[in-house]
């Protein structure tokens, strides 16, 4: 594998169901990202880790809950979600925090709450 | 506080006419901006980006975008577009989150609509 890998890349659940999404980067990076994708909005910032810890929250709701066991691995804990969550869930790495860094993306969990 | 803006949510060429995708940029420091693209079902992949020096940046697929800081803008073109330019692209900065470390803000995206 190469690059930055999401699984699943589909995802139906109910509002009481709880899943996860996986995030995995190849690239030795030290940075990861989860953003939302909506339709006809910006990309929203979620939550941002850098080497293992947390650095940004981005006051997003509790139900979500991300996870950085290395840096390597990034997951998105789903619990108790609302319909308005439904979106396309893109995790992103980058070598660091710097203003030049560039984001690579994986091609996302297209997340349906129904 | 930094944006972007993106002028038009769809541009509709004809295959080997010019692309000109609009972006617009606000920002209190100078900006580092970028171009990304998103292919259906795909994620996002970097086309090109402006740090500093020359301020006509050439990206991959013939692509290539002009700061212009008098005009606050980073447009992106191509002379001639192709079928599989086909597309949603994004327009991005560089601003600074609260804990002071940096993060990409993002425009709403323009999707590019080729036709043969």
């Amino acid at each position: 594998e190469t690059g930055v890998t999401q699984t699943p890349r589909h995802l139906v659940m109910g509002m009481t169901n709880k899943k996860s999404l996986k995030c995995e980067q190849h690239l030795g990076h030290n940075a990861m990202y989860w953003y939302k994708q909506s339709a006809k909005k910006p990309l929203e910032l979620m939550f941002v880790y850098s080497l293992e810890e947390r650095v940004e929250n981005n006051s997003v709701p509790s139900r979500f809950s991300p996870e950085c066991p290395n840096s390597s691995h990034l997951f998105l804990h789903l619990h108790t979600l609302q319909p308005e969550d439904s979106a396309l869930y893109l995790c992103a790495s980058s070598q660091g925090q710097g203003r030049t860094d560039t984001q690579y993306f994986g091609p996302g969990t297209r997340l349906t709450v129904l | 506080a930094q944006s972007v803006t993106q002028l038009g949510s769809h541009v509709s060429v004809s295959e080997g006419a010019l692309v000109l995708l609009r972006c617009n940029y606000s920002s209190s420091v100078p900006p580092y901006l970028f171009w990304y693209v998103q292919y259906p079902n795909q994620g996002l992949q970097l086309l090109l980006k402006y740090t500093t020096g020359a301020t006509l940046v050439k990206g991959i697929n013939g692509f290539e975008a002009e700061f212009k800081k008098s005009e606050t803008s980073f447009h992106l073109t191509k002379p001639s577009a192709h079928m599989s330019d086909a597309a949603e692209y994004f327009c991005a900065v560089t601003g600074v989150m609260n804990t002071g470390f940096q993060k990409l803000v993002f425009g709403t995206g323009t999707r590019l609509l080729v036709s043969p």
